[in-house]
């Protein structure tokens, strides 16, 4: 399986700010993925990242707000713009295994918004 | 639409005792079953999985079925410990799609 770090592991951030969170995998893949998992909530797909096209976005999140790269087929950001503290949530990078069809996951990034 | 309903939590059990979290799942085709692990502070593992019916997912101690009958993928495990204490989520894949469960969260006690 894929081994993803992520970084920053947390962070707190003042509101208004913006926070750009990079995920690395160990091998070549062809779709990333973020999540957003609110606290005692299950995981929400914010959108898909294709290396080389726009990454598409799930209905109620939008490309001003969560702007994505994703430059090579390892790395991708994802960035949490004009910061409120309703984004304050663990921010997940996953990546899939077409062989598998399992999803694997980073350790997640953990941000609270003052 | 495709979906997946577990148990909801909390559940407390004892350091030794039989655990079952429920996990049913409703889905077009032939879909994929998972059931992930979260440790206080970490990611989502993957704790087993299984792709076709009647196969049975195993590791660390835990199991489940995958049962098209019905429609079912319950987690279990013959005798829990306190470093079982998670969150576990049931999802199931569709090939282009996954869909998470809200989450069981575990407690184990000494």
């Amino acid at each position: 399986s894929a081994v993803i770090s992520q970084k920053p592991s947390r962070d707190i951030c003042q509101r208004g700010t913006s926070l750009t969170i990079q995920c690395q995998v160990d091998s070549q893949v062809t779709m990333m993925f973020w999540y957003r998992q609110q606290p005692g909530q299950s995981l929400t797909l914010i959108a898909t990242a294709n290396q080389g096209s726009e990454a598409t976005y799930e209905s109620g999140f939008v490309i001003d707000k969560f702007p994505i790269s994703r430059p090579n087929l390892t790395f991708s950001t994802l960035t949490v713009s004009n910061m409120s503290p309703e984004d304050s949530s663990i921010y997940l990078c996953s990546v899939e295994d077409q062989r598998q069809g399992a999803r694997y996951f980073g350790p997640g990034t953990r941000l609270t918004v003052t | 639409g495709n979906s997946v309903t577990q148990m909801e939590g909390p559940v407390t059990l004892s350091e030794e005792a039989f655990l079952t979290i429920n996990c049913t799942y409703t889905a077009t085709g032939y879909p994929s079953l998972f059931w992930y692990v979260q440790y206080p502070g970490e990611g989502l593992q993957l704790l087993l999985k299984a792709t076709k019916a009647d196969d049975k997912g195993s590791n660390k101690g835990f199991e489940a079925t995958y049962r098209k009958e019905t429609t079912s993928f319950h987690l279990e495990k013959g005798s829990v410990q306190v470093s079982d204490s998670a969150v576990y989520f049931c999802a199931l894949s569709t090939g282009n799609q996954f869909y998470f469960g809200t989450g069981t969260s575990l407690t184990v006690i000494p």
